[in-house]
């Protein structure tokens, strides 16, 4: 399966407690972004990566949350000093360069803290 | 603030009836997704239009730019399209963030 892959799919921590994700994009894809999902909502933009820049953090990623995309290709989101506020679904997407693209969405980390 | 609205939040039907989901937008766009979301999380991408129709299979989408509005219709429907569905706007002047309506659960029994 050649599709967005994120690992790890489940996550139950303790607040207080260091967590990463890691996302796999779709090979040919240089575009890559991440999203919290809270129940009952949809997706809000965290952040996006074109190759290895990251050009955009929403406010909504706070100082404890960090991206990485080192060579362009995986990307890894750490929350540290995790809050019973950050449980959601993380996810993650990929696309190609141009104008009118369609984003393929991973199948989510869910988080837990507890 | 630019915003997506959908409706209705919540949509049952009995197997065989035609479905229809509303998404509104304040601005204007480049282009609307439409996205499925199964319990679990996975999200799949339906449609991505910018003017008229779409259709694949039983699904057909529509989107009216002068009235910031696009429909989802379902013909047919079936318990597998059980499912949440995400219209989401890429809004004009933006080459990638996408903003997300909350979604329409839809529920379809047999």
């Amino acid at each position: 399966d050649t599709g967005v892959s994120q690992d790890p799919r489940h996550k139950i921590t303790k607040r207080g407690q260091n967590v990463t994700f890691r996302c796999d994009p779709i090979s040919e894809h240089n575009r890559l972004y991440w999203y919290r999902q809270t129940l009952g909502q949809g997706p809000e933009f965290l952040t996006y990566f074109q190759n290895e820049a990251q050009l955009e953090k929403s406010r909504l990623l706070s100082d404890r949350f960090s991206a990485e995309r080192p060579k362009g290709s995986f990307s890894t989101l750490e929350i540290q000093r995790t809050e019973q506020g950050d449980s959601a679904m993380y996810l993650c997407a990929s696309s190609s360069a141009g104008g009118r693209e369609t984003q393929y969405f991973g199948p989510g980390t869910r988080l837990l803290v507890l | 603030k630019n915003e997506v609205e959908q409706s209705p939040q919540n949509l049952t039907a009995q197997e065989g009836e035609f479905i229809t989901i509303n998404c509104s937008y304040s601005v204007g766009i480049s282009a609307l997704h439409w996205l499925q979301q199964h319990p679990g999380g996975g999200i799949v991408s339906l449609f991505m239009l910018s003017s008229g129709k779409k259709k694949h299979g039983r699904l057909i989408a529509t989107i009216n730019i002068q009235e910031k509005h696009s429909s989802l219709h379902i013909t047919a429907s079936h318990p597998r399209d059980s499912a949440v569905y995400i219209c989401a706007v890429r809004w004009r002047g933006s080459n990638y963030k996408l903003t997300f309506g909350k979604g329409t659960l839809l529920t379809v029994n047999p």
